[in-house]
């Protein structure tokens, strides 16, 4: 059975920096691409990053191009976003997804608060 | 960007009765790149349907999906009391847009 669990949301300041990690079981890791997609506080769904199952390709939405890294070590099935330069608007619920496009698989999520 | 446009916002409804759900596209899509999902308080998004019609794993057959071009419709046929949640749809044909969600609650 797939797994899948955040872990590392915090209370960031703005400006400041914090990583996500997400780790996987129930399937072989490096076979599918992740993703990391949010939820701010009673809104909507939003796609922040893909990572192939390699880690040679990634994508961004616009809103963290720049800001955000998405990696993995495949060795330990793990998942990263790291998130640099954070906003107010970045507050969110963050999900680990999987695979790249339709999201079959989530984890719990997250939380990440940006406050000062 | 495709923007996807979801309505109603809310809609209330008795369990047994039929939902209609709308996703309508800025842009022509292809059904083969729509999704929908059902997101219950508190938890994860769950996957309904994909590739426009097709059930996930799991689903049962009162979901349904329908549409084409900038039109698509998700029915739940007959409601039944743990259908009442938001639904979004997402299309993943390029970017991984999300409509904004609707929310069937109970009438």
């Amino acid at each position: 059975e797939v797994h899948l669990e955040e872990s590392g949301g915090d209370l960031a300041q703005p400006g400041g920096s914090l990583r996500l990690s997400c780790a996987a079981s129930g399937f072989t890791f490096s076979d599918y691409a992740m993703s990391w997609v949010r939820q701010a506080p009673g809104t909507g769904l939003e796609w922040v990053s893909t990572i192939s199952g390699g880690g040679d390709d990634a994508s961004y939405a616009d809103s963290v191009k720049g800001r955000f890294t998405v990696s993995r070590d495949n060795s330990n099935y793990t998942l990263f976003l790291q998130m640099n330069s954070l906003r107010a608007e970045d507050a969110a619920i963050y999900y680990c997804a999987t695979p790249a496009t339709v999201f079959v698989h989530w984890g719990q999520g997250a939380p990440v608060t940006v406050s000062s | 960007e495709n923007v996807l446009t979801q309505s109603p916002g809310t809609l209330s409804l008795s369990p047994g009765e039929r939902a209609t759900l709308s996703c309508r596209a800025s842009q022509s899509v292809s059904s083969s790149f729509l999704a929908w999902y059902q997101q219950k308080p508190g938890q994860a998004p769950r996957l309904l349907i994909y590739g426009g019609s097709s059930r996930a794993a799991g689903i049962p057959a009162r979901f349904s999906g329908t549409g084409s071009g900038t039109d698509f419709t998700l029915t739940i046929s007959r409601v039944e009391p743990e259908d009442f949640a938001v639904y979004y749809c997402q299309h993943y044909g390029g970017s991984r847009t999300f409509g904004q969600g609707t929310k069937v609650e109970i009438k």
